[in-house]
């Protein structure tokens, strides 16, 4: 069974700029959530789709945005990066929204130069 | 709020040591409490959880029991391996709602 997948795995981007990162989960899982890992925060929460709708959301400003599609694949989107905006970007899926346990991808890598 | 706080790390040990990583938790409410793990170059894994007050997590020989008078979940496990090197997540989450709260988590080398 094929895990959860995100795409790119690595990106360099500079200030300013807008990046889109994919992620396409475990079959059958309508839960996707987004998270930012960086050695000084740590793990911090992004948002949450489920059904394509935002169930939830952490505290980031606008410039961090996400979708869900039908298939249940997500998007999240960063406009205007900023430097502090380098990390890594996870990806978990659930089956639902109460099961209490993510499936992690293996993360997107974003440096901003 | 809700908040998790781990031990810093790192912790480095002799194999077939004992391993202990402290958690502490602030939660209202009933959360669930779990413990991830991230291998080099990998994403999260769940090792354990504990879905209410008194119950033990398990999983590869590593254990944690939800204490709710202490608020904590401590991980341990008798007899560290090489390949248990990794970075070990405490983290709480309250139904209803897909938000995990992790720890800063903590780094753990094993020596041979």
């Amino acid at each position: 069974k094929a895990g959860v997948t995100q795409t790119p795995r690595y990106l360099i981007k500079t200030r300013g700029q807008q990046v889109t990162l994919s992620c396409s989960p475990i079959s059958g899982h309508r839960s996707v959530s987004w998270y930012q890992q960086t050695p000084g925060q740590g793990l911090q929460f992004l948002f949450e789709y489920f059904s394509e709708t935002q169930r939830n959301k952490g505290n980031f400003p606008g410039r961090f945005s996400g979708r869900q599609f039908s298939n249940s694949r997500s998007e999240m989107n960063v406009s205007t990066l900023e430097l502090g905006d380098s990390a890594l970007y996870l990806c978990a899926s659930s089956w639902t929204t109460n099961t209490g346990e993510l499936f992690f991808g293996e993360g997107s890598r974003l440096t901003v130069l | 709020g809700n908040s998790v706080t781990q031990m810093e790390g790192p912790v480095t040990l002799s194999e077939e040591a004992f391993l202990t990583i402290n958690c502490t938790y602030t939660a209202t409410g009933y959360p669930s409490l779990f413990w991830y793990v991230q291998y080099p170059g990998e994403g999260l894994q769940l090792l354990l959880k504990a879905t209410k007050a008194d119950d033990k997590g398990s999983n590869k020989g590593f254990e944690a029991t939800y204490r709710k008078e202490t608020t904590s979940f401590h991980l341990e496990k008798g007899s560290v391996q090489v390949s248990d090197s990794a970075v070990y997540f405490c983290a709480l989450v309250k139904y209803n709602f897909n938000k995990f709260y992790f720890g800063s988590g903590t780094k753990l080398n094993v020596k041979p």
